[in-house]
């Protein structure tokens, strides 16, 4: 069964340091991933997205993703954080593109001024 | 292009009363799905259509919470009766099928709250 782990549920960063959340997957094939923004009283917004190819994907806001199949990770990174990256992040990983998504328990970044 | 439809946004009840939360995707996403969000987790997937027909219910627990998509465009998911711990947020979602991009547009979810 394919699982998703975010080790960290909360993260502290200053305005304009840089950013790392961590995903683990468990999947036994080739995983689709993806990352997606939960903002308060919103809906989840997809932030990237990797299905095969370069490993380093771009997404929208500024975020990237690298994919490094030999630790199964997808670890989301964005160079300089604003006040407004504050909401709750979850990785995600799929066997098919974007159905029977399986989500991880998800990440809650607090940015401080 | 208008998003993800959810109706109603809070909800609360009594435990063992019932309670109904109604979908409508974007307009030609044939896909359809139900997540439930626990307070501090990330979404479950409960059930999944495709037009109107069920493609994985898996997670669903059938003895309480049933769903249906009749038409093939929206959907409603009920709970009857209720318990403590379906105190979540349903979240709605939808996506094209066939070459898919992978991306679901979620909907702004309804909170239930369950006394």
């Amino acid at each position: 069964a394919q699982s998703v782990t975010q080790p960290d549920i909360h993260i502290t960063v200053s305005e304009g340091a840089s950013l790392e959340l961590r995903c683990n997957y468990s999947y036994g094939a080739t995983p689709y991933l993806f990352w997606y923004v939960q903002s308060p009283g919103q809906g989840l917004q997809l932030l990237l997205k990797y299905f095969s190819g370069d490993t380093l994907v771009q997404g929208i806001k500024g975020f990237e993703a690298e994919f490094k199949r030999s630790q199964s990770s997808f670890n989301l990174r964005k160079p300089s954080v604003h006040w407004s990256d504050a909401a709750e992040y979850f990785c995600a990983v799929s066997g098919l593109a974007g159905n029977m998504l399986t989500f991880g328990g998800g990440t809650r970044l607090m940015v401080k001024p | 292009e208008a998003g993800v439809a959810q109706s109603p946004r809070y909800k609360i009840i009594e435990k063992r009363q019932s309670v109904a939360f109604w979908c409508n995707p974007i307009s030609g996403h044939a896909t359809l799905y139900w997540y439930q969000q626990i307070l501090g987790q990330g979404p479950k997937l409960l059930i999944q259509f495709q037009n109107n027909g069920v493609v994985d219910d898996s997670q669903l627990p059938k003895d309480r919470f049933s769903a249906e998509r009749l038409k093939g465009v929206d959907s409603t998911l009920k709970i009857q009766p209720a318990k403590l711990e379906d105190s979540a947020v349903y979240l709605c979602a939808s996506s094209l099928t066939g070459e898919s991009t992978g991306e679901l547009f979620f909907g702004e979810g309804s909170r239930l709250t369950v006394l």
